[in-house]
């Protein structure tokens, strides 16, 4: 069973901070790294999808990282928007069944 | 094109009832997963489908609880005898290929369910 940790587990910023949380799973048996985003009332929706150490992936002003060999994933928001209030779900990939296990999250609430 | 979506949106009842959540993932997706998300926690894996067949149930806290894709594309989960405990947000996701963890999955909106 994978242990995935997530921190902070809450954060409140200024429109404009740029920001960073973290995700942390066992770095043996690595298959993939998924991130979403979750806003209240409505579906969880995919940022990214990572399977290469040292992969770096961006869309618009959010962009992550990964490093398998130590175990940790950082997602990155530069020039935070009040639209990017959510909260922010990493989860590793199972070999075999592709089931995702999920942090309990980072939630980010950006106050115009 | 259209999404996931699951039926109901939201979902009130009494301790010692059954309750049935419904799923219409996207159509063509081959794989299905069913994950719920209790308070304060991320979403917890409850079962995935690959076609018609369950090939992973290791999730599903108890007998209880019992999920069915019959023709490969709509799915069931059924709870017989809630508790209060199961008061969660269930969460529904397909994929175009599942028992890969690289592919992306697509979620619906949840059922959040209540137990009284």
């Amino acid at each position: 069973i994978l242990n995935v940790e997530q921190s902070p587990q809450s954060l409140h910023v200024q429109e404009g901070d740029s920001t960073n949380f973290t995700c942390s799973f066992p770095s043996s048996n690595f298959y993939a790294l998924h991130w979403y985003r979750w806003e209240t009332a409505k579906s969880p929706e995919a940022l990214f999808v990572m399977t290469l150490n040292g992969d770096e992936k961006k869309k618009g002003r959010i962009s992550a990282t990964l490093n398998t060999k130590e175990g940790y994933s950082y997602l990155y928001i530069k020039g935070s928007q009040p639209e990017d209030s959510a909260t922010y779900l990493c989860a590793p990939g199972s070999s075999n069944t592709g089931k995702l296990i999920f942090g309990q999250g980072t939630t980010l609430q950006v106050k115009p | 094109g259209a999404g996931v979506s699951q039926t109901p949106s939201n979902k009130v009842t009494e301790k010692g009832k059954y309750v049935e959540l419904r799923c219409d993932p996207i159509s063509g997706h081959t794989a299905l997963y069913w994950y719920r998300q209790s308070l304060g926690q991320g979403p917890e894996f409850l079962i995935y489908f690959q076609g018609t067949g369950a090939a992973d149930d290791s999730g599903l806290p108890n007998d209880r609880f019992f999920a069915v894709r019959p023709e490969g594309s709509v799915s069931t989960l059924k709870i017989q005898r809630t508790e209060r405990g199961d008061s969660a947000v269930y969460l529904c996701a397909s994929s175009p290929n599942g028992g890969v963890s690289s592919y992306e999955q697509y979620f619906g909106p949840g059922t959040r369910l209540t137990v009284t």
